[in-house]
């Protein structure tokens, strides 16, 4: 067990629709990526932020979004769902950005658009 | 932009044998670091070993280890005496040094399988 949590495990939902994942990160943990996990693109880095602000993007469309609360909890919205936006979806948390801290992965989202 | 490559999608092992796997990535950075992940299926991210590319000497836990060759933009992994737990997929995977961007670069992945 990682210590990050992920909810829900599994959501099985239609195109067009709009979906909410849910992560909350390590105790004391500042910093949460996102990324995504299909087998066309492989895993591939979405967002990642420290302590409620953005710090970087990656291959993230522009129908999804994110956001880190007060409480370091962390939401990726995504909306306008396609076929192929079924995926694995992880969250990962460090203590902050530095490589000495390493991420914990929790146990992903299964996201299937039918 | 950075890239990482496994060249073998898939891999087999006997149990108890050695097996290496390999990854290859291209990067105009000098200082970086790189990371081996186990994914079993269960689906969770682990780490298995890092390495700091400023640091010559290879990176060991236990029975895994790696050949890292800086010249050559190659960081395989060895395992040791390979036991049927090791079966998984493994992703070879790179960070940048420095700024606030810590995110992972990931290869796509060889799936390994130890044969009993």
């Amino acid at each position: 067990d990682s210590g990050v949590t992920q909810t829900p495990k599994h959501l099985i939902t239609a195109t067009g629709q709009r979906v909410t994942l849910r992560c909350s990160p390590r105790s004391g943990d500042l910093s949460v990526y996102w990324y995504q996990q299909s087998l066309d693109q492989g895993l591939q880095f979405l967002i990642q932020y420290y302590n409620g602000e953005e710090r970087a993007k990656g291959n993230i469309l522009e129908r999804f979004s994110a956001q880190q609360f007060p409480d370091l909890h962390s939401e990726l919205n995504l909306s306008s769902l396609e076929l192929g936006d079924s995926a694995l979806y992880f969250c990962a948390s460090s203590v902050d950005s530095s490589w000495v801290y390493e991420q914990y992965f929790g146990p992903g989202t299964r996201l299937t658009v039918t | 932009a950075q890239t990482v490559t496994q060249s073998q999608p898939e891999m087999s092992v006997q149990e108890a044998e050695t097996v290496t796997l390999s990854c290859t990535y291209d990067t105009s950075e000098s200082d970086y670091y790189l990371f081996w992940y186990k994914q079993p299926p269960s689906r969770q991210m682990i780490l298995v070993i890092r390495q700091e590319a400023y640091k010559q000497q290879n990176a060991t836990e236990n029975r895994f280890s790696v050949n890292f060759q800086k010249a050559a933009k190659s960081f395989s992994l060895k395992i040791s005496d390979s036991q049927l737990g090791d079966a998984a997929m493994y992703f070879c995977a790179y960070r940048r040094d420095g700024g606030s961007q810590g995110n992972l670069i990931f290869g796509k992945g060889t799936k390994l399988s130890v044969k009993p």
